[in-house]
């Protein structure tokens, strides 16, 4: 069965502080990964999306890595701002699945604390 | 700017009430779709159409109907609402089945 963990199921830093956070999946085959960011009430927006060839991948302060053969991304967020309060869910896609091929993570809740 | 535009952000109803739940795209998009999202569950996927007229059933269809009669709008129907429907519901359209999926902001019903 497909399955997308993620850790830490919630996280609280301070401002300023970097943090990691961690995706392991068992989709097969796989097509992509995408990092959705979560404000709280809002709908999820897309941060990036990580296909087989790429290992890394830059949005402003964030930066995506992606490891096929362990199944595993984790996104880094560096000098983090209040502004970066939010759920976190990582999706995963696999080839050919259609919309049935799209395994969500239950996502990390990260505060940021001033 | 692309938009996914949800009708009601907060709705309360009674068990046994009809809902509808109403979602527009302005993207052209094929693909549209109807996620709950509940604390600890995540995103579940209760339908989702690649066509006009066209469903499919997600993970989680029991309870719900849906209705795609043009080709920006999706709607999601709850028959008969009961307090296990109260939830976060959330409307997401993209361009193929694989694609970046565009969310709304979300419906949050609660059903006393």
């Amino acid at each position: 069965k497909n399955q997308v963990e993620q850790s830490p199921q919630s996280l609280i830093i301070l401002e300023g502080k970097n943090c990691t956070l961690q995706c392991n999946y068992t989709v097969s085959p796989f097509s992509n990964l995408r990092w959705y960011k979560q404000d709280t009430g809002r709908g999820p927006v897309s941060l990036t999306i990580m296909t087989f060839s790429e290992n890394t991948k830059s949005n402003g302060r964030y930066t995506a890595t992606l490891d096929a053969d362990t199944k595993q991304s984790s996104l880094h967020i560096t000098a983090s701002q209040l502004s970066d309060s939010a759920s976190y869910i990582c999706v995963v896609s696999n080839l050919g699945g259609g919309a049935d091929g799209l395994t969500f993570g239950k996502g990390t809740h990260l505060i940021i604390q001033p | 700017d692309v938009k996914v535009t949800q009708s009601s952000r907060y709705l309360v109803k009674r068990t046994g009430e009809k809902v509808f739940l109403e979602c527009v795209q302005d993207m052209d998009h094929e693909n549209m779709f109807w996620y709950r999202q509940d604390p600890g569950l995540g995103l579940r996927l209760i339908y989702f159409s690649y066509d006009v007229k066209m469903k499919e059933k997600g993970d989680i269809p029991e309870g719900y109907s849906v209705s795609r009669e043009k080709k920006e709008r999706f709607s999601l129907i709850l028959e008969s609402a009961s307090t296990n429907q109260t939830s976060m519901y959330l409307c997401a359209s993209s361009l193929s089945p694989e694609g970046e999926l565009f969310f709304g902001e979300g419906s949050r019903l609660t059903v006393l």
